[in-house]
């Protein structure tokens, strides 16, 4: 079975813009979470996604949203783009989002904001 | 607040001998705990997990302990070989919900 893909692997934005990251799941997991990385505050929740609809969020501003569509890949959007943002964006799987399941990373979308 | 915390920052370990990562949380919520390594600039790779109603999970060279009355939990890996040298986190769900909290990480690296 093929990974987690995320697409692109790497981006460079100027202060200002927007981005949006690509995530598609493995194949027959419903459940699709996003995280960011960054060296001063770890690896930290953006938001969890089942069946199309938002089921969790994590403590960040409404400049992050996200989506999933029908086939269960996902989409995250941040807009307005400050140079905070620059992180490793992880996206990751599981079946159902039950809680005692795992979840599998993606390898990272790394943005850089100039 | 920091609910999972992984204290040592860095390990050193010789080839061939074990390796012991620790991991410390707060929240008496968690039931769900879960070993990752991670090397730089790719995603966390999972590695093993132990739900709150077990003490021990093993699989192959990794072994998972967790001590809930102390909200301790410890990786072993035995025996250490140079591939294993990476960042180890430690992450955490409570029940209910799908959120991973994880801890800082440490770098284990491996010395032939």
């Amino acid at each position: 079975k093929a990974g987690v893909t995320q697409t692109p692997r790497y981006l460079i934005k100027t202060r200002g813009q927007q981005v949006t990251l690509s995530c598609s799941p493995i194949s027959g997991h419903r459940s699709v979470s996003w995280y960011q990385q960054t060296p001063g505050q770890g690896l930290q929740f953006l938001f969890e996604y089942f069946s199309e609809t938002q089921r969790n969020k994590g403590n960040f501003p409404g400049r992050f949203s996200g989506r999933q569509f029908s086939n269960s890949r996902s989409e995250m959007n941040v807009s307005t783009l400050e140079l905070g943002d620059s992180a490793l964006y992880l996206c990751a799987s599981s079946q159902t989002g039950k809680a005692r399941e795992t979840q599998y990373f993606g390898p990272g979308t790394r943005l850089l904001v100039l | 607040d920091q609910q999972v915390k992984q204290n040592s920052p860095s390990l050193s370990v010789q080839e061939g001998r074990i390796s012991i990562l620790n991991c410390d949380y707060t929240n008496s919520m968690f039931d769900y705990f879960l070993w990752y390594k991670k090397y730089p600039a790719e995603g966390p790779t999972f590695l093993i997990s132990i739900s709150s109603i077990k003490d021990k999970n093993e699989d192959g060279r990794f072994t998972v302990f967790l001590n809930k009355s102390a909200k301790h939990l410890s990786l072993h890996i035995v025996p250490s070989q140079p591939g294993d040298s990476a960042v180890y986190f430690c992450a955490a769900k409570s029940q209910g919900a799908q959120k991973l909290v994880f801890g800082q990480g440490t770098r284990l690296t491996i010395n032939p």
